[in-house]
């Protein structure tokens, strides 16, 4: 079985662009959720999408969203990047929306703004 | 509300000797708790679990965990710590009825030869 794959692994945008970043969840995951680790911090959830559906969101502002896809893999969009959204964003995906299961997570997009 | 508070930022131990990682949680609700190792530049992997079995959990690589309700703790050990254990270890807690999970900010493990 294949674990969890994002793309790009590195990623560079200006001040102001837009970035979308994408995850493909492993197989038979219908969940998906993301977080953002700043350097030297543990990972802050952003959100959660459950069979296409969003099922939670933690403090971000909107111009953080995301969709899901009928193959359960996902997109991360940031709007209008500020030099603090420079960090690493994890993706992970589990069997199901209850959080019994544990995520299993992958290796991440390091996103730098300048 | 839920939080989780990992008590030391960096814990350096020599290779051979038990490691302790000290972890403690509040939820309003039986919570399900987590432990993740991070090597550098590389994503998470999950070590163990605790969902409401026993409260002795036993992970990968030689590592286990036990919940205490009363002390609103989770800490993880190992009895023989190894080059290959260093890295950064984060404590997660979670409600079954939440969407979201939280981590702790974080301990570096560094192993002494």
């Amino acid at each position: 079985e294949t674990g969890v794959t994002q793309s790009p692994t590195h990623l560079i945008k200006t001040r102001g662009q837009q970035v979308t970043l994408r995850c493909s969840s492993q197989s038979g995951h219908n969940t998906v959720s993301w977080y953002q680790q700043a350097l030297g911090q543990g990972p802050q959830f952003i959100f959660q999408y459950y069979r296409e559906e969003e099922n939670g969101r933690g403090n971000f502002p909107p111009r953080f969203s995301g969709l899901q896809f009928p193959n359960y893999s996902s997109e991360l969009n940031v709007n209008a990047l500020e030099l603090d959204d420079s960090a690493l964003y994890l993706c992970a995906s589990s069997p199901g929306r209850d959080n019994f299961y544990g995520y299993t997570f992958g290796s991440g997009t390091r996103l730098t703004v300048v | 509300a839920q939080s989780v508070t990992q008590l030391d930022s960096h814990v350096s131990v020599s290779e051979g000797t038990p490691v302790l990682l000290r972890c403690n949680y509040s939820s309003s609700y039986s919570p399900s708790l987590f432990w993740y190792v991070q090597h550098p530049n590389k994503g998470l992997q999950l070590l163990l679990k605790y969902t409401s079995a026993a409260t002795l959990v036993k992970g990968i690589n030689g590592f286990e965990a036990e919940f205490k309700k009363s002390e609103t703790s989770f800490h993880l050990t190992k009895p023989s710590a190894h080059m290959s254990d260093a890295a950064e270890y984060f404590c997660v807690v979670s409600e079954s009825s939440a969407s979201k999970i939280i981590f702790g900010s974080g301990t570096r493990l560094s192993i002494r030869p």
